[in-house]
C-alpha cells in the first residue's frame, strides 16, 4: 500500500514569500493530487499531474516520478492563502482510492 | 454553483442513535466516495460506489453502512454511533473508477458530533 510523506507539517512565513511544500511516496504512481482545505473543512482539488510541471495563478506543482516526489510552490504568498495543503495517491495494491498524506498547515502572516 | 452538496454542515446525535449524512451531485460522476477526518488527521476513506457498485474498505467498521439510490444521491449511515465516530465526513466524487486518473471533487463535508 502507498505511503505519502509531507513536509513540512506545519509552515508560518510572512506575506509575500515562495512557499514550498513536499510530498514523497513509497509505490510509483500514474497521477498525484495537490488539495487545499481551508478551516471549516471544504476540499478544494488543486492539481493533478502525472509528470512535469502545472501552473495555476500563483501556484505551481511540480512531481518526479523517478524519484517519487512532488513539490507545491507558492509565489508571492498571501493571507488568503492559510489552509492545510493535502498531496494525495494512488493507494495501490489494486484499490481505486487514494492515500492521503497528513497536511501541511500553512499560515501566511500580513 | 455547488457542485457536491452535503446536508446537514453540523450534525448532532446521541450516542448509539442512528444518524444518516447525505451526499448529492450534479456531476453526473460514476464515483462516490466517503472519507472520515477526524481532527488533524488525513481523510480516510470508508467505502465507494461505483455507479452502484459497492466497494468498502478492509478496516470500515460494520456500524457503517451506505445507500446509492441513483446516480446523485449517495447515503453514509451509522447505525450505533459512538463517541469516537465524531469527526468530520467528507463526500467526493471522480469520473473515473480509478481515483488517480481523474480530480476528486469533494463537498463541504458534515461535521458529527456524538454526544
Amino acid at each position: 500500500k502507498n505511503e505519502v510523506e509531507q513536509s513540512p507539517q506545519n509552515l508560518t512565513a510572512q506575506e509575500g514569500e515562495f512557499i514550498t511544500i513536499n510530498c514523497s511516496y513509497s509505490v510509483g504512481i500514474s497521477a498525484l493530487h495537490w488539495l487545499q482545505q481551508h478551516p471549516g473543512g471544504g476540499i478544494v482539488s488543486l492539481f493533478m499531474l502525472s509528470s512535469g510541471k502545472k501552473k495555476h495563478g500563483r501556484l505551481i506543482a511540480t512531481i518526479n516520478i523517478q524519484e517519487k516526489h512532488s513539490s507545491l510552490h507558492i509565489t508571492a504568498s498571501h493571507p488568503r492563502d492559510s489552509a492545510v495543503y493535502i498531496c494525495a495517491g494512488p493507494s495501490g495494491g489494486g484499490a481505486d482510492g487514494l492515500t492521503f498524506g497528513k497536511g501541511t498547515h500553512l499560515i501566511i502572516q500580513p | 454553483d455547488a457542485m457536491v452538496i452535503q446536508n446537514p454542515r453540523y450534525q448532532v446525535t446521541q450516542f448509539g442513535k442512528p444518524v444518516t449524512l447525505s451526499c448529492s451531485q450534479t456531476l453526473n460522476h460514476n464515483v462516490m466516495y466517503w472519507y472520515q477526518q477526524k481532527s488533524s488527521q488525513a481523510p480516510k476513506l470508508l467505502f465507494h460506489y461505483y455507479d452502484k457498485d459497492f466497494n468498502n474498505e478492509a478496516d470500515t467498521p460494520d456500524n457503517f453502512q451506505s445507500r446509492r439510490p441513483n446516480t446523485s444521491f449517495c447515503f453514509l449511515d451509522i447505525r450505533s454511533p459512538g463517541l469516537g465516530d465524531a469527526a468530520m465526513y467528507l463526500c467526493a466524487t471522480s469520473r473515473d473508477v480509478r481515483a488517480a486518473n481523474s480530480p476528486l471533487h469533494f463537498g463541504n463535508g458534515t461535521r458529527l458530533t456524538v454526544t
